[in-house]
């Protein structure tokens, strides 16, 4: 069945470095490709998307491009700050098996200053 | 605020009972997905329900129920509870049952512990 695999972490960084986090999944149709953060105590916030091959998600820094040859995702950001101390779930939606969301497991990032 | 609403936000209760969780999705939105995060199975969907009906199930128990009422609001119904449920449920809407190119708005979430 479909799946998707994020590095272990947690992943601690000091402020303004750079930030990857690594996603591959395995999917038997044409997936739509999401990174969502889960800030402490509270619940999931999508973070960016892709819908399709090369297409290339954003917001408030975070990057990560669909690539359909390395069956990837990888979400990147310059420059951390504190304040995005979180942990980081990358997940797929199967157009062919539903629109439920599949995760990998988290990953969470610390960022000290 | 994503503008999910879940009650109650702590449940803790004992092996053997029942419990409802309840659920409110945006206003608007006419699908809900029900979602279970615990430590050692991660992030996996439950049930998802489409003004009314049942579109989709995931891995959810027999023990586990859900329904969805004319006001969209849902519950999920967890029965004869066992140590392993405790576990954070939540609960997200999207704005129709496709979902894909619509976002999924998460709840804060119900921390059920079984003691």
């Amino acid at each position: 069945g479909d799946s998707v695999t994020q590095m272990e972490g947690p992943v601690t960084l000091s402020e303004e470095a750079f930030l990857t986090i690594n996603c591959t999944y395995t999917a038997t149709g044409y997936p739509s490709l999401f990174w969502y953060v889960q800030y402490p105590g509270e619940g999931l916030q999508l973070l960016l998307k892709a819908t399709k091959a090369d297409d290339k998600g954003s917001n408030k820094g975070f990057e990560a491009t669909y690539r359909k040859e390395t069956t990837s995702f990888h979400l990147e950001k310059g420059s951390v700050q504190v304040s995005d101390s979180a942990v980081y779930f990358c997940a797929l939606s199967d157009h062919q098996a539903g629109t439920a969301l599949i995760f990998g497991k988290g990953t969470t990032l610390s960022v000290s200053s | 605020d994503s503008g999910v609403t879940q009650t109650p936000k702590h449940l803790i209760t004992a092996t053997g009972q029942r419990v409802t969780l309840r659920c409110s999705p945006r206003s608007g939105d006419l699908s809900v997905y029900w979602y279970q995060q615990s430590l050692d199975q991660g992030l996996q969907f439950l049930i998802q329900y489409y003004n009314g009906e049942e579109r989709a199930k995931g891995n959810i128990l027999e023990r586990f129920s859900a329904q969805q009422f004319p006001d969209l609001h849902s519950e999920l119904n967890l029965s004869s509870l066992e140590l392993g449920d405790s576990a954070l449920y939540f609960c997200a809407s999207s704005v129709d049952g496709t979902g894909v190119l619509h976002e999924q708005y998460f709840g804060p979430g119900t921390r059920l512990t079984v003691t």
